[in-house]
């Protein structure tokens, strides 16, 4: 149980165009999803809390208007990122909450990897 | 602001050696601390956990003591298999609303 599928697992994308990444939980149902971007041997960093039914909360220096996240159901979020530039590459990940257990656990996506040229 | 530090790898062992990998961390109040795994091309997994001071989280062979005296959270196994070949990930969660901060990541290669 408590697994977190990420579509798709990679994508590359020419400069300026948008990328859509998915995130579902198959097995549970998810109020609060979390979106992490890592650098090659760096930590994950987080991006945004992604609510469902509610606006997404981003961190501080992350773009809101560039890193679009709905959350339009129980169990699938979506981060996108719109007009795409080389800097943006990066392995982007999600995590989903249980909403139907006590603890809070994050259960993680395996990530999508960005290239964009 | 909240911060973990993890010894840099690749960590590479013989199967049945032992294993430390050291984390410390940076937190405002007390925060709960993780390790997580990362098998190659999968997701990362709560590999265990530890609340509050002096308690122990154990799960598969690893173990981990939350000192707050040290501000550490060390991962220890006594006898690594080849399956155990994965990055390992520190964490604390503090302040609350399940927000993690993470280490960096460290690379264990387990050889036969």
């Amino acid at each position: 149980g408590a697994v977190v599928s990420q579509h798709p697992s990679w994508v590359i994308c020419k400069s300026g165009t948008s990328v859509k990444i998915e995130c579902r939980s198959l097995d549970f149902q998810a109020t609060t999803m979390f979106w992490y971007r890592q650098f090659p041997k760096q930590s994950l960093m987080l991006m945004a809390t992604s609510n469902e039914g509610s606006k997404a909360t981003y961190e501080q220096g992350v773009e809101k208007d560039k890193f679009l996240i709905n959350h339009a159901s129980l169990t699938l979020s979506t981060l996108t990122v719109t007009s795409a530039h080389p800097e943006d590459s990066s392995f982007y990940i999600c995590s989903a909450i249980d909403s139907g257990q006590p603890d809070n656990e994050q259960f993680f996506g395996p990530g999508t990897r960005l290239t964009v040229l | 602001g909240n911060s973990v530090t993890q010894m840099e790898g690749p960590v590479t062992l013989s199967e049945e050696a032992f294993l430390t990998i050291n984390c410390t961390y940076t937190a405002t109040g007390y925060p709960s601390l993780f390790w997580y795994v990362q098998y190659p091309g999968e997701g990362l997994q709560l590999l265990l956990k530890a609340t509050k001071a002096d308690d122990k989280g154990s799960n598969k062979g690893f173990e981990a003591t939350y000192r707050k005296e040290t501000t550490s959270f060390h991962l220890e196994k006594g006898s690594v298999q080849v399956s155990d070949s994965a990055v390992y990930f520190c964490a604390l969660n503090a302040g609350g609303g399940n927000k993690l901060t993470f280490g960096t990541g460290t690379q264990l290669k387990v050889e036969l």
